[in-house]
């Protein structure tokens, strides 16, 4: 079956610029997440869907993040504007669905450079 | 808010031999699971290993073992037969088995070298 898919794989932009990843993850998963990964540190969970509702969204920089799936399928995330500390790999990965352990897979994920 | 610390920054180890990777976290709850990531430089997240907290015999996958030891919330990786393979960042993860939020807590993760 076809893993996480994400794009683009790098992104260099400006401070102060807006930039969106897009995330598709693998099909029939009802679950989809969001991580943030800086250089040095494991991933930290930015939002987290189940369907196309937020399931948890309180380490998501609010102000200036935004992330939507819309129809339960593919998902975006935003930043807007970016800011130098948001230089970071990001990861997104979807499950089965949140009972039991269902397994997290993990996409490529996204590294964005702002400078 | 639950938290795993993986104290060692860097191992290496000899290929063919066994090396161990220590992760401790802290939590209130009871039921939860706990994961071995391996993240190689491409950067796909890829699952290693997966123990239930609930069951007290340690999880094993071919050449991975864990130690777990839930009075001291202590979860360490073996390795055994280390291949040239096997280099990559080795993240240790946490996550609640209730319903609700079920994002992985990471550790810092310690990069492993495997020395031909």
């Amino acid at each position: 079956e076809a893993g996480v898919a994400q794009s683009p794989r790098y992104k260099i932009i400006e401070k102060r610029q807006s930039v969106a990843f897009w995330c598709n993850p693998i099909s029939g998963h009802a679950t989809l997440y969001w991580y943030q990964q800086i250089l040095g540190q494991g991933p930290k969970l930015l939002i987290q869907f189940q369907n196309n509702g937020v399931v948890d969204d309180s380490q998501l920089p609010k102000d200036r993040f935004s992330a939507e799936r819309l129809k339960g399928v593919d998902s975006t995330l935003k930043i807007q504007p970016a800011k130098l500390e948001d230089s970071a790999v990001y990861l997104c990965a979807s499950s089965l669905g949140r009972a039991g352990g269902a397994e997290q897979y993990f996409g490529p994920g996204t590294r964005l450079t702002v400078t | 808010a639950q938290t795993v610390t993986q104290s060692q920054p860097e191992m290496s180890v000899q290929e063919a031999e066994t090396v161990t990777l220590s992760c401790t976290y802290d939590t209130s709850e009871s039921d939860y699971y706990l994961f071995w990531y391996k993240q190689p430089p491409s950067r796909q997240m890829i699952l290693v290993i997966r123990q239930e907290a609930y069951k007290q015999q340690n999880a094993t996958e071919n050449r991975f073992s864990v130690n777990f030891q839930k009075a001291a919330k202590s979860f360490s990786l073996k390795i055994s037969d280390s291949q040239l393979g096997d280099a990559a960042m080795y993240f240790c993860a946490y996550r609640d088995s209730g319903g609700g939020a079920d994002g992985l807590t990471f550790g810092k993760g310690t990069h492993l070298i495997i020395q031909p």
